[in-house]
């Protein structure tokens, strides 16, 4: 039982280039949200999904796009890289039911220069 | 002003002592609170939830929510070198989903044998 998994874990991107973030989940869960973690700061989340074809923005989703054409699979957009967008990004599914645990990922680690 | 607040730490204790983190918050239509334990370079990973107020025990932690005040708390007992980590809370609307969830900053707690 794989749980959540993110690729890649480390990337290096330039301002401006385009990237995207896979997110990939084996429990069949309805809910998947992608956060950022920044120092002092929390997390945060970006965008969030309550099942295929449906996703809502979160707190800080400026910059970024996502889509869910599958339940297992959320990946997240960075359209135009800037260096604002260093962070550490964590995706997390959960049941619908209220009390169910939410697994996170392991993070991926980016670094806009 | 941020809707959870969080003391970053760190917080030094010596094997053996008593850990208390709290939070607090500001918006009254949270009813759902959560502790995560996330250990460095790693997802965040749920320890204890509780709804409403009141206070609930699993092995050697113990979650308090006390709505009155907007304070939440988590203790650590017997505290070992392998609770060396950040800790966070997390809480949600009754009307989000649970994958919608606000965090705080996180403690960073520093256990010395």
């Amino acid at each position: 039982n794989a749980g959540v998994t993110q690729t890649p874990k480390f990337q290096v991107l330039k301002t401006g280039q385009s990237m995207t973030l896979q997110c990939a989940q084996d429990m069949n869960h309805e809910y998947m949200s992608w956060y950022r973690q920044d120092p002092g700061m929390g997390l945060r989340l970006i965008h969030y999904s309550v099942g295929a074809g449906i996703t809502d923005q979160g707190e800080v989703p400026n910059g970024y796009n996502v889509s869910r054409s599958t339940t297992e699979d959320f990946p997240l957009r960075l359209l135009s890289a800037a260096p604002s967008q260093t962070s550490v990004y964590f995706c997390a599914s959960s049941s619908h039911l209220w009390g169910n645990t939410i697994y996170f990922g392991e993070g991926s680690w980016l670094t806009v220069v | 002003q941020k809707e959870v607040e969080q003391d970053p730490g760190p917080l030094s204790v010596p094997e053996g002592a008593i850990v208390s983190l709290n939070c607090t918050y500001s918006n009254s239509a949270f009813q759902y609170f959560m502790w995560y334990r996330q250990y460095s370079r790693k997802g965040p990973e749920l320890l204890m939830y509780t709804y409403s107020s009141g206070n609930k025990e699993d092995g050697r932690f113990t979650a308090q929510v006390d709505k009155s005040s907007k304070y939440i708390s988590l203790f650590i007992r017997d505290s070992q070198p392998s609770d060396s980590a950040t800790y966070l809370c997390a809480m949600s609307a009754l009307t989000d989903s649970w994958g919608k969830l606000q965090f705080g900053a996180g403690t960073q707690v520093v256990v010395t044998p």
